[in-house]
């Protein structure tokens, strides 16, 4: 079954406007927390990650959001470019581990 | 090279034949992944090798399915008896040491079973 849960399966923002896609996790064994971006026909190529000492991390126009009690992460995307249509996946990562439990990821349009 | 490089980009078989999708890591890169995505859906790993030994086999979907690392280097997935379920993207990657906080993927291979 699926570790991750992410939502909303896509989502459509306008030109400067704010992406945010969320993602739950329920095995508290995770420690590492990467977003994956990936266009049409390329495989996956890490964005940003974080892990649950900090509560965000921020890097350029994209911010990670970590709710380590609620067992739940987001991307933010801040102003929003038509380059930034793509699918975005959270995946995450246990101390001791290498598998990547991915989410079933979220496509973004972002119109000009 | 500059990157994880997969051949063939796409691949036609026929139900009952078998493949070999191929994988060229990034030079000196440790730790090698496969991993299926389906259409519409994350990817799901497949095996894990570190240098020549596979350590990890579980997600190998059943025993049509073999994966090798013979020099720790390059690596193939082999899919005997395709089946249409097969259908999917293969996708490899490569991190730099043991585990998977900085891996690299390729573009993938993908797989349609006629």
């Amino acid at each position: 079954q699926q570790q991750v849960k992410q939502s909303p399966q896509s989502l459509i923002v306008q030109k400067g406007g704010i992406s945010i896609i969320n993602c739950a996790y329920e095995n508290t064994a995770f420690d590492y927390f990467p977003w994956y971006q990936q266009f049409p026909g390329k495989g996956p190529a890490l964005l940003i990650a974080i892990r649950p000492d900090v509560s965000e991390k921020k890097e350029g126009r994209f911010t990670i959001s970590f709710n380590k009690s609620a067992k739940q992460f987001s991307l933010h995307i801040m102003d929003s470019q038509p380059g930034d249509s793509a699918t975005y996946f959270c995946a995450a990562l246990g101390s001791n581990d290498y598998k990547l439990s991915f989410g079933a990821g979220t496509t973004v349009t972002v119109r000009a | 090279g500059a990157g994880v490089s997969q051949s063939p980009r796409y691949k036609v078989a026929k139900r009952g034949q078998d493949v070999a999708l191929r994988c060229d890591p990034i030079s000196g890169h440790v730790s090698l992944f496969w991993y299926q995505q389906a259409l519409g859906q994350g990817p799901e790993f497949l095996t894990y090798f570190q240098n020549e030994a596979q350590l990890d086999k579980s997600g190998l979907p059943s025993d049509r399915f073999f994966a090798e690392r013979p020099e720790g280097s390059v690596s193939t997935l082999k899919i005997q008896r395709t089946q249409q379920e097969d259908s999917a993207v293969y996708l490899c990657a490569s991190s730099q040491g043991a585990g998977n906080t900085e891996a690299f993927f390729g573009q993938g291979t993908r797989l349609t079973v006629v």
